[in-house]
């Protein structure tokens, strides 16, 4: 059983809603992640929380906003997508110590259509 | 960059059949994983192996580092092992980064 929990599991949105994808983690960890999947590709980094400090943006849009309200927690805000944004959001978490720790854990996904 | 490269991209299997995934890596790293992603998405950490040989059930891996290369050994397959097999890994000298690199994965379809 996974030990990150991500909700919900599917997401219908329109272009104009505003949304949020949770994810949670109890392993300790201490760095959290966000990942865009599309289909047939593997997995695209979008963000890195270390220490809930926000450590990696790989130039994601705007309107794709991050969140990590405790070392537990990680969210990400969703404003104004575009259909090309459908597709399986990973959260994964990893430890974070010096030159290491980067065993990876990942969520169920959401997977979310823009409509 | 670092390059990953995963062989076959697709296997095709009968149940009971025995198969081996490799993954090729162009530079040193941290660490090495192989994830099953399942047919509803999921991502299962299989094995975390930046070296040596590691078993758990019918799955084993081995990663030589020297030759920049890593194994997945998939004995007695099962319906169940279907889905996309990824290896990730961390660049050495990647500094603090927390970016894995990914292969492209080996879609594995094993037929009962």
């Amino acid at each position: 059983d996974t030990e990150v929990t991500q909700t919900p599991k599917h997401l219908v949105m329109g272009m104009t809603n505003k949304k949020s994808l949770k994810c949670e983690q109890h392993m300790g960890h201490r760095a959290m992640y966000w990942y865009k999947q599309k289909a047939k590709k593997p997995p695209e980094l979008m963000f890195v929380y270390s220490y809930e400090k926000l450590s990696i943006n790989e130039s994601v849009p705007s309107r794709f906003s991050p969140e990590c309200p405790n070392s537990s927690l990680l969210n990400l805000h969703l404003h104004a997508l575009q259909p090309e944004d459908s597709a399986l959001y990973l959260c994964a978490s990893s430890q974070d110590f010096p030159g290491g720790g980067t065993e990876a854990f990942f969520g169920q996904g959401t997977r979310l259509t823009v409509v | 960059g670092i390059q990953v490269e995963q062989s076959p991209p697709d296997l095709i299997l009968q149940e009971g059949a025995n198969s081996t995934l490799r993954c090729n890596f162009s530079d040193s790293v941290n660490n090495l994983q192989w994830f099953h992603q399942n047919p509803w998405g999921q991502l299962i950490n299989l094995f975390y192996i930046p070296s040596g040989t590691k078993q758990n059930g019918r799955l084993s891996a081995t990663t030589v580092a020297t030759e920049r290369y890593s194994l997945l050994y998939i004995s007695s397959s099962q319906t169940t092992d279907s889905g996309v097999y990824f290896c990730a890994v961390d660049p050495y000298n990647a500094g603090n980064n927390r970016k894995l690199i990914w292969g492209l994965g080996t879609s594995l379809a094993v037929n009962p």
